[in-house]
């Protein structure tokens, strides 16, 4: 089957680094995205992996390895605005299915001053 | 930038009623999505379309359908509205297969009655 798991709540502080990790379980994966949703407010691509390594954008990275189906992504200096709902998704190769994201439950982010 | 707009931001039905929910993407993107989202099961792919006239199922299309006469218009139809569809319904569009970034509409609160 499919699947993907990560923390359904992770706290820091503001200035603090902070890690969410993802791992998933499907076949023919293609890449691995990032999300972020504000409260009331609409899911934003933030991120994207389909190699294995570490991809930086301003204060936040993500990173992936296909061997160990994980992922993680990593927000640095954390800032009040922050504060969100992070999803993991996964794309699958071929077919119809090309294009298509399968989320994650979501990672509730609460930074603290 | 990339507009997705929704035709509503709150809607109300009651039960047995034929809802229709309109989203309109004008980057003249190939894909489009409809989600819902309820809190702690993520995003849900209910349906997408990949062309116009096309339409593929998503993980959880029973009680749904949807129509995409034009490309830049995917509409999701609830034949008969249950309270279980009580829901936050997301619209999603995104260029050529082969790429994880979708552009996000501001949502559509339905309460069904």
């Amino acid at each position: 089957g499919q699947s993907l798991e990560q923390p359904s709540e992770v706290t820091a502080v503001e200035g603090a680094i902070v890690q969410i990790n993802c791992t998933y379980q499907t076949s023919g994966f293609y890449g691995l995205s990032w999300y972020q949703q504000h409260d009331g407010g609409a899911p934003t691509f933030l991120s994207y992996n389909a190699l294995d390594g570490l991809e930086e954008t301003g204060r936040f990275s993500s990173f992936l390895s296909r061997s160990d189906s994980y992922g993680y992504l990593l927000l640095q200096e954390l800032q009040m605005k922050d504060s969100a709902s992070y999803f993991c998704a996964f794309s699958n190769a071929g077919g119809t299915s090309y294009g298509k994201l399968t989320f994650g439950q979501g990672t509730i982010l609460t930074v603290h001053p | 930038d990339v507009k997705v707009t929704q035709s509503s931001r709150y809607l109300v039905k009651r039960t047995g009623e034929k809802v229709f929910l309109e989203c309109v993407q004008d980057m003249d993107h190939e894909n489009m999505f409809w989600y819902r989202q309820d809190p702690g099961l993520g995003l849900r792919l209910i349906y997408f379309s990949y062309d116009v006239k096309m339409k593929e199922k998503g993980d959880i299309p029973e009680g749904y359908s949807v129509s995409r006469e034009k490309k830049e218009r995917f509409s999701l139809i609830l034949e008969s509205a249950s309270t279980n569809q009580t829901s936050m319904y997301l619209c999603a569009s995104s260029p050529d297969p082969g790429t994880d970034t979708q552009y996000f509409g501001p949502g559509t609160r339905l309460t069904v009655l």
